[in-house]
């Protein structure tokens, strides 16, 4: 079975300052790590994906096979940062995704 | 750009109803899927379905069935509505290829009193 923990749901952090998102996973196989957020009043949407090894809106996270976690990070916090963020997981050969329950950063000013 | 729509934004509807949600993608994709988003529990898939009149249970099929009679519709169904079916419904698309990525609907809110 797969799993994705993501064990803060609220996040707080000033403006200009470095946030993490943590995201831990289990799964026996090869899997593949997104990120989805979620800005207010708008749909779901993805942020990034692991194999894309690509920084969007400055964000990068790192698949980390030996800790099984893929956090996400960004150095320098935005208020348009605020957001619902889901970390999710899918088999290689499948197309379902498992999501995680979800964190909640604010960026405050 | 890829369109996934839900037929209702907000639906109101009491205990014991059969309630359809309707969801339509414009992008051929193949497969489509339904969650159930709750604060803290994050997104829960309900069904999914491969193709056409394929379909399979998720994580939390219990209270629901789907239809998928054409490609491009998924139709989530709750035979006997119950409030802890109270929820935002997010349907969701995609290509059958190994890198798509999934995209979502704007969801339903569905209250059930």
């Amino acid at each position: 079975a797969q799993r994705v923990t993501q064990p803060e749901k609220l996040l707080s952090v000033f403006k200009g300052a470095p946030v993490e998102l943590k995201c831990n996973y289990s799964y026996s196989g090869s899997p593949e790590l997104f990120w989805y957020v979620q800005y207010s009043r708008q749909r779901l949407q993805l942020l990034l994906r692991h194999i894309s090894r690509e920084s969007i809106k400055g964000f990068t996270a790192d698949l980390n096979k030996g800790e099984t976690s893929f956090h996400l990070k960004k150095p320098f916090a935005q208020e348009e940062d605020s957001a619902m963020y889901y970390c999710a997981l899918k088999a290689t050969s499948g197309s379902r995704l498992t999501f995680g329950e979800g964190t909640q950063l604010t960026v405050n000013p | 750009d890829v369109k996934v729509t839900q037929s209702s934004r907000y639906l109101v509807k009491r205990t014991g109803e059969k309630v359809f949600l309707e969801c339509v993608q414009d992008m051929d994709h193949e497969n489509m899927f339904w969650y159930r988003q709750d604060p803290g529990l994050g997104l829960r898939l309900i069904y999914f379905s491969y193709d056409v009149k394929m379909k399979e249970k998720g994580d939390i099929p219990e209270g629901y069935s789907v239809s998928r009679e054409k490609k491009e519709r998924f139709s989530l169904i709750l035979e006997s509505a119950s409030t802890n079916q109270t929820s935002m419904y997010l349907c969701a698309s995609r290509h059958r290829g190994r890198f798509s990525e999934q995209y979502f609907g704007p969801g339903t809110r569905l209250t059930v009193t």
